[in-house]
């Protein structure tokens, strides 16, 4: 059964650095045409797309983010870890994680998401 | 960047009617357009990618077409599951969602 978890703290100041992790099961981000998407959703919100890393470790970033964002794998644990820095109340949103299979083109399977708000 | 604007951004529907999502890109994005239905709290469920391929699992009830810039999702006969968010996404260059278009019941 195909599984993505996302971990992370609930509650950042803003300026702090942002740091995910999504974990994966069931699957493996070493095979081949697996890659990870990233994901976000402010409150009442639209998806908007923030990032992805992909089996051979091609990376890419939104461009409009691509400054405050970095993406990489830990393919021993299984995890995908996404960071992002200088953090505004406008990033409180729920981030979600999911698969994507080059085979189809899309995320497929997506993680439940974890809401992280942006607050002193 | 490749803009995704859907409409209508709410549609109230009765369970058996047939409801038509449209999805329109900025440029050029030829067949590579996905749908995703959310309900909330939840996250978002694939039901369409390439255009008009139905994702395993999803009920054939739903389908897609279009390609270039003018895309549709159709639910042939609208069922009480189905009352949800509905997004388009474009992955031709990067990834762009749609704004989302909300079923509602009438």
């Amino acid at each position: 059964q195909v599984t993505l978890r996302e971990s992370g703290p609930a509650l950042v100041k803003p300026t702090q650095t942002l740091t995910l992790t999504c974990t994966l099961s069931g699957f493996s981000l070493s095979t081949s045409e697996v890659c990870v998407s990233w994901i976000r959703q402010p409150p009442g919100k639209a998806l908007e797309w923030l990032a992805r890393i992909d089996w051979d470790d091609d990376k890419y970033y939104s461009p409009s983010l691509k400054t405050r964002l970095t993406i990489s794998k830990d393919t021993s644990k299984n995890q995908v870890v996404l960071t992002m820095t200088n953090m505004d109340p406008v990033d409180t949103a729920t981030y979600f994680c999911a698969r994507l299979l080059t085979s189809i083109g899309v995320e497929d399977s997506w993680g439940q998401g974890t809401l992280v708000t942006v607050s002193s | 960047d490749i803009q995704m604007t859907q409409s209508p951004s709410t549609l109230s529907a009765s369970v058996g009617d047939r409801v038509i999502i449209t999805c329109r890109a900025s440029q050029s994005i030829e067949t590579w357009l996905a749908w995703f239905q959310q309900k909330p709290g939840k996250a978002p469920k694939l039901l369409i990618y390439k255009s008009s391929s139905l994702e395993s699992g999803v009920p054939s009830r739903f389908s897609g077409s279009g390609s270039g810039t003018e895309f549709t999702l159709t639910i042939s006969s609208l069922q009480p599951d189905d009352f949800a968010t509905y997004y388009c996404q474009q992955y031709s260059d990067y990834r762009t969602f749609g704004q989302g278009s909300k079923v509602e019941i009438k």
